[in-house]
């Protein structure tokens, strides 16, 4: 199947700090892009959608200034924590899926955040 | 109402029994999809199977079978001769093709623990 990554796997920063994540497609174009967040013992949750070459588009509740997303390219989406703060602590997990396939979504293997 | 609804937080197996891991959604979309993922402590999402609303049969892969019932909404997991390494959170997901594109809700999770 295709493959996604990220980096970095795991993060510990400062709190104001901000943070880069980086979600990569490895062998395939993903013109969509997904940004999950996922607190301990608790579900997946979508935070936006990342379009190659245009805005990502954010779920409900979720800040748009704090949370930047970046489609630059066919193959890399970077989501941007600004000024962290320990309630952001969490893992952050990508995913994308080959335009016109429906019945796969490939993630990537997720970072872990630790804001101090 | 809940998209995706799993009702079993944890669950307990003995080793080499078959389990079914339950799931229920809702949608008004006549075009979706059903997926269901293995994640390990690790964090890494598994993708294990997927079931399109118009697939007549049960999909199928491997130990990994899906109990689709599509009047009921159901959705249910069977896992064959649990293995020890199956001990994992379980994630039922749905892709509404025509409201949401490409993007996937998640239910709540299921863990599972296989005894030995």
């Amino acid at each position: 199947g295709a493959v996604v990554s990220q980096h970095p796997s795991r993060v510990i920063c400062k709190s104001g700090t901000s943070v880069k994540i980086e979600c990569r497609s490895l062998d395939f174009q993903a013109t969509t892009m997904f940004w999950y967040r996922q607190f301990p013992k608790q579900s997946l949750m979508l935070m936006a959608t990342s379009n190659e070459g245009s805005k990502a588009t954010y779920e409900q509740g979720v800040e748009k200034d704090k949370f930047l997303i970046n489609h630059a390219s066919l193959t890399l989406s970077t989501l941007t924590v600004t000024s962290a703060h320990p309630e952001d602590s969490s893992f952050y997990i990508c995913s994308a899926n080959v335009a016109g396939i429906e019945n796969e979504q490939f993630f990537g293997p997720g970072t872990r955040l630790t804001v101090l | 109402a809940q998209k995706i609804t799993q009702t079993q937080p944890g669950m307990f197996v003995q080793e080499k029994e078959a389990v079914t891991l339950d799931c229920t959604y809702d949608t008004s979309d006549q075009s979706y999809g059903l997926f269901w993922y293995k994640q390990p402590s690790s964090g890494e999402m598994i993708f294990l199977i997927y079931q399109g609303s118009y697939d007549e049969q049960n999909a199928t892969e491997g130990r990994y079978s899906l109990n689709f019932q599509k009047a009921r909404k159901s959705a249910n997991l069977v896992i064959s001769a649990s293995q020890l390494g199956d001990s994992a959170m379980y994630f039922c997901a749905m892709r509404e093709l025509e409201t949401s594109g490409s993007r996937l809700t998640f239910g709540e999770g299921t863990q599972l623990t296989v005894n030995p």
